[in-house]
């Protein structure tokens, strides 16, 4: 039973770039959220998806969308990035957002 | 709001001594707590949580964690470290109900010493 992909693992862009992120969700979730966790730090929520919708956002600006797809999949976009955008971007998926969460490995992101 | 101050940032023990980390939370509401563990350049793994049934949770690897309300407290321990404990520890709080995000601490790496 594959638990949660995500991809790329890694990636290097330039500031002022956009940059898409993927996630699949674990078999049976139907929940996505996405955390950013800077170097040395702990995870910060970004926003939940879903039934393909915002449900819940954090403290990020709107340079950070996302999408839900029919199949619970799911994409984070962010725009215009900055050098401070660099971290790890976790996925983690949850059945009805509840319970505990099932995480991936993390797309690590770097901005030049 | 919920926070999570999780007290000391590095912990080292000797194999097969106790593994003791402590957390503590701030909740307006009966909270959902969590510990995670994360390996270098890996993701999350779920450790134990505590939803509201007994307080003292056992989770994986050996580890368990005792919920007390009244100390706000939520400590991860462990009876005999293992090398393979070495990791970065996270506790983390939901206040379920139309909450769904989790809040993190700051993690506690942890060392382990032959």
């Amino acid at each position: 039973d594959a638990g949660v992909t995500q991809s790329p693992t890694h990636l290097i862009k330039t500031r002022g770039q956009q940059v898409t992120l993927r996630c699949s969700p674990k078999s049976g979730h139907d929940t996505v959220s996405w955390y950013q966790q800077a170097l040395g730090q702990g995870p910060q929520f970004i926003f939940q998806y879903y039934e393909e919708e915002e449900r819940q956002r954090g403290n990020f600006p709107d340079r950070f969308s996302g999408h839900q797809f029919p199949n619970y999949s799911s994409e984070l976009n962010v725009n215009a990035l900055l050098l401070g955008d660099s971290a790890l971007y976790l996925c983690a998926s949850s059945f009805l957002g509840r319970d505990g969460y099932t995480f991936g490995s993390g797309t690590r992101l770097t901005v030049v | 709001a919920q926070s999570v101050t999780q007290l000391g940032s590095h912990v080292s023990v000797s194999e097969g001594a106790l593994v003791l980390l402590r957390c503590n939370y701030s909740s307006s509401v009966p909270p959902y707590l969590f510990w995670y563990v994360q390996y270098p350049n890996q993701g999350l793994q779920l450790l134990l949580k505590y939803t509201s049934a007994a307080t003292l949770v056992k989770g994986i690897n050996g580890f368990e964690a005792e919920f007390k309300k009244s100390e706000t407290s939520f400590h991860l321990t462990k009876p005999s470290a293992h090398m393979s404990d070495a990791a970065e520890y996270f506790c983390a709080v939901s206040e379920g109900s139309n909450d769904y995000k989790l809040s993190f601490g700051a993690g506690t790496t942890v060392t382990v010493r032959a």
